[in-house]
């Protein structure tokens, strides 16, 4: 039961140009949702996250965007650099229910941003 | 300030055997929980703990067991290893209670533990 989905393994990218890496959910009990990035043989960093009272949250090049009714969450980062290149796991969490207090993360997506 | 701090960063055990994890979480923070990602998956929640106390368990049999201790660090323990918990084991910490809204989890690197 895949409550947290990200269909593209992985992604390709010109430096300079935007990234975009999609996540989508099941779970509506979910309410805040997060982006990590991850090197290998590093645990995951913290990017950026995103309130379900909200459907746009930037952070210098960094921007999330969330549809509720879609269920549908996005990671937009503008200009990419080659330094971004890592695999980028999608998060969620929700108070109450089975969801109560953990994250449930998507598959990932690598990307690679190319000089 | 210091970060999540794990150890040991590498293992190797037999099958069979026991292994114990520590994890350090960030100054301040209450609650500690543990994923185990393997290879080419996300993280899977196994365990969280807030004051001392535990708060949620993920899908893991029960020669998985974690503590939580007065200062907050923690352990996992996985019993009688078999060759699938082999997996990069990662320990993450969070400043609020569970279940808060906007609950920012932050991990450590992780222990590599490989069951041969």
């Amino acid at each position: 039961d895949q409550q947290v989905k990200q269909n593209s393994p992985s992604l390709s990218v010109q430096e300079g140009r935007i990234s975009i890496l999609n996540c989508d959910y099941t779970n509506s009990m979910f309410d805040y949702f997060l982006w990590y990035k991850k090197y290998p043989a590093e645990g995951p960093t913290f990017l950026i996250s995103i309130s379900s009272i909200k459907d746009k949250n930037e952070d210098g090049r960094f921007t999330v965007f969330l549809n509720k009714s879609a269920k549908h969450l996005s990671l937009h980062i503008v200009p990419s650099q080659p330094g971004d290149s890592a695999v980028y796991f999608c998060a969620a969490s929700g108070v109450g229910g089975t969801s109560y207090g953990k994250l449930t993360f998507g598959q990932g997506t690598i990307l690679t941003v190319h000089p | 300030d210091a970060g999540v701090t794990q150890s040991p960063t590498h293992l190797i055990k037999t099958r069979g055997q026991q292994v114990t994890l520590r994890c350090s979480p960030i100054s301040g923070h209450k609650s500690v929980s543990w994923y185990q990602q393997v290879l080419g998956q996300g993280p899977q929640f196994i365990f969280q703990y807030y004051e001392k106390e535990e708060r949620g368990r993920g899908n893991f049999p029960d020669r998985f067991s974690a503590r939580q201790f007065p200062n907050y660090s923690s352990e996992l323990n996985v019993n009688a290893l078999l060759l699938g918990d082999s997996a990069l084991y990662l320990c993450a910490s969070s400043l609020v209670m569970p279940g808060t809204a906007g609950n920012t989890i932050y991990f450590g690197e992780g222990s590599w533990l490989t069951v041969v």
